[in-house]
């Protein structure tokens, strides 16, 4: 069965520069969540969008922006990126249509390093 | 946060027994969901299981839910090397249609063949 895709699994990147994370959801999904995954820590919601929109934002930070385009695909868009912003980036998706919550789905990751 | 405490945070066990790990949390629900991920990779999910139920099993996996402490508990059965891994419960918010979701620090289980 399609799984989530995320692209790339990792990245290198020096401080203040930007970074693009995609994710391609499983196909008919829906809704495409963002989560960010420090090292040692659990993941923590970033953002979210239902049908192209965006639905709901979590701690996510300015410099941080997402969009979900008109094939569901998502990208995140990283700038000034800080020391801090290394972590492992999941995208999850699922299918909303019979009712709110139903089971995400998760990618692999993007495991950024920022030097 | 959302979530309390996972417990324990870390379990060792040898190859055969059962593991059992417990997580809490602090509103109301739709469902609680269980992942597991091996170091560094990908949140593989286990198992959903709904404010409406109480047990739910899948293969070697049983998994409760009680509503009125808040807990929840994920049991592992004859358990294996493979199943070594970090355990997370993840749960929504009832009052929200907007599905995301909270997790908790995870269960370090180390099983040792």
């Amino acid at each position: 069965a399609a799984g989530v895709i995320q692209s790339p699994r990792h990245l290198i990147k020096e401080k203040r520069e930007t970074a693009t994370l995609k994710c391609y959801p499983i196909p008919r999904h829906d809704t495409v969540y963002w989560y960010q995954q420090g090292p040692g820590q659990d993941p923590q919601f970033l953002i979210s969008f239902y049908e192209k929109m965006q639905s709901d934002k979590g701690s996510i930070p300015d410099r941080f922006s997402a969009q979900q385009f008109s094939d569901y695909h998502s990208e995140l868009n990283m700038s000034s990126l800080e020391l801090g912003d290394s972590a492992l980036y999941f995208c999850a998706s699922s299918t909303n249509r019979q009712g709110p919550t139903g089971t995400q789905y998760f990618g692999p990751g993007t495991r950024l390093t920022v030097l | 946060s959302q979530q309390g405490e996972e417990d324990p945070q870390a379990l060792s066990i040898q190859e055969g027994e059962n593991a059992t790990m417990n997580c809490s949390y602090k509103t109301s629900i739709n469902n609680l969901q269980w992942y597991r991920q091996n170091s560094g990779r990908g949140l593989v999910h286990l198992i959903l299981i709904r404010s409406n139920e109480r047990e739910k099993h899948s293969g070697r996996l049983r998994v409760t839910l009680d509503t009125s402490k808040k807990s929840s508990s994920l049991l592992i059965t004859a358990s294996r090397a493979a199943d070594t891994a970090s355990y997370f419960c993840a749960t929504d918010d009832r009052g929200s249609t907007l599905g995301r979701l909270y997790f908790g620090r995870g269960t370090q289980l180390t099983v040792w063949p």
